[in-house]
C-alpha cells in the first residue's frame, strides 16, 4: 500500500557552507518563536529564540530572521558542520503557554 | 545539572494492557508539556500543566489517555488500554514559564504496543 506521512523538506549542504532554513507559520497573533534541534533518538534541543518585537536575533553560529508581514521565520546557519545534522523544528508560541510545532526540515552535512 | 527525566526509555506492551509514563521536569520549572511524535503527525501536543495544574488537555487524543502531576517534581501519562495506534515515542518537556517559554525535552519513552 502507498506509505502515508508527513513528508518532510530536506537540505543537502557542504560542510563548511551556510545553510539556511525556512519555515511558515499560520497565526499572525504569535508572539514568539523558536528553533529546534533533534538529533537521532533524542528530544528537540533549543537553538534560538526570537519575540515579535524583533526582526532578527544572533547566536552562535546561528541567526534568526523573523518576517511578521509574510509569516516566515528562517534559520541561517554559518559554516555548517557534520554535527549540525539533525531535524530542525520552528515552534511558534500562539497562545500563553502553548506552543506549536511545525513539520521539521532534515539537514544533512556533507563532508 | 540533571535535564527532564524521563522513563521507562523504552516500553513495549501489548494491546490492551496499561502503561505509565513518567517525567521529573527541571527543578524550578513551572510549567510541564506532554508531546507525542509519530511519522505521521510530527511532534504534537497532548497537554499541558501550570504549577501543577492541567491547562490545556485538547490535545489528548480519547478518554483511553491521562496525566497527572501530583506535585512540582513528578507527571505521569497513562494510557488504558493501550492500542497499537498508540505506538510512538512520547516526549515531557519543562519550561520556567511566564515569558520564558523555551521547552527543555527529555529522552523520550519510544512506546510499542503490539
Amino acid at each position: 500500500g502507498e506509505s502515508v506521512g508527513l513528508h518532510l523538506p530536506t537540505l543537502s549542504v557542504q560542510e563548511g557552507d551556510n545553510s539556511i532554513i525556512n519555515c511558515a507559520y499560520s497565526n499572525s497573533a504569535s508572539d514568539y518563536f523558536i528553533w529546534y534541534k533533534q538529533e537521532s533518538g533524542k528530544g528537540p534541543q533549543f537553538i534560538i529564540d526570537i519575540r515579535s518585537n524583533m526582526d532578527k536575533r544572533q547566536g552562535q553560529r546561528v541567526t534568526v530572521l523573523l518576517n511578521k508581514t509574510v509569516k516566515h521565520l528562517s534559520l541561517q546557519i554559518a559554516a555548517t558542520q557534520p554535527g549540525d545534522s539533525a531535524v530542525y523544528f520552528c515552534a511558534e508560541r500562539t497562545n500563553a503557554g502553548k506552543s506549536t510545532f511545525g513539520d521539521g526540515t532534515t539537514l544533512t552535512v556533507k563532508p | 545539572d540533571a535535564g527532564v527525566i524521563q522513563s521507562p526509555r523504552h516500553e513495549v506492551t501489548e494491546m490492551g494492557q496499561e502503561v505509565t509514563l513518567r517525567c521529573k521536569p527541571i527543578s524550578g520549572h513551572n510549567s510541564l508539556f506532554w508531546y507525542r511524535q509519530t511519522m505521521m503527525r510530527g511532534l504534537e501536543l497532548l497537554i499541558y500543566f501550570n504549577n501543577n495544574v492541567p491547562i490545556d488537555d485538547s490535545g489528548m487524543p480519547e478518554d483511553r489517555f491521562s496525566a497527572k502531576m501530583p506535585n512540582a517534581s513528578f507527571s505521569t501519562l497513562k494510557i488504558q488500554p493501550s492500542e497499537p495506534r498508540d505506538s510512538a515515542v512520547y516526549f515531557c518537556a519543562s519550561s520556567l514559564g511566564g515569558s520564558v517559554e523555551k521547552l527543555f525535552f527529555g529522552s523520550g519513552t519510544q512506546l510499542s504496543v503490539l
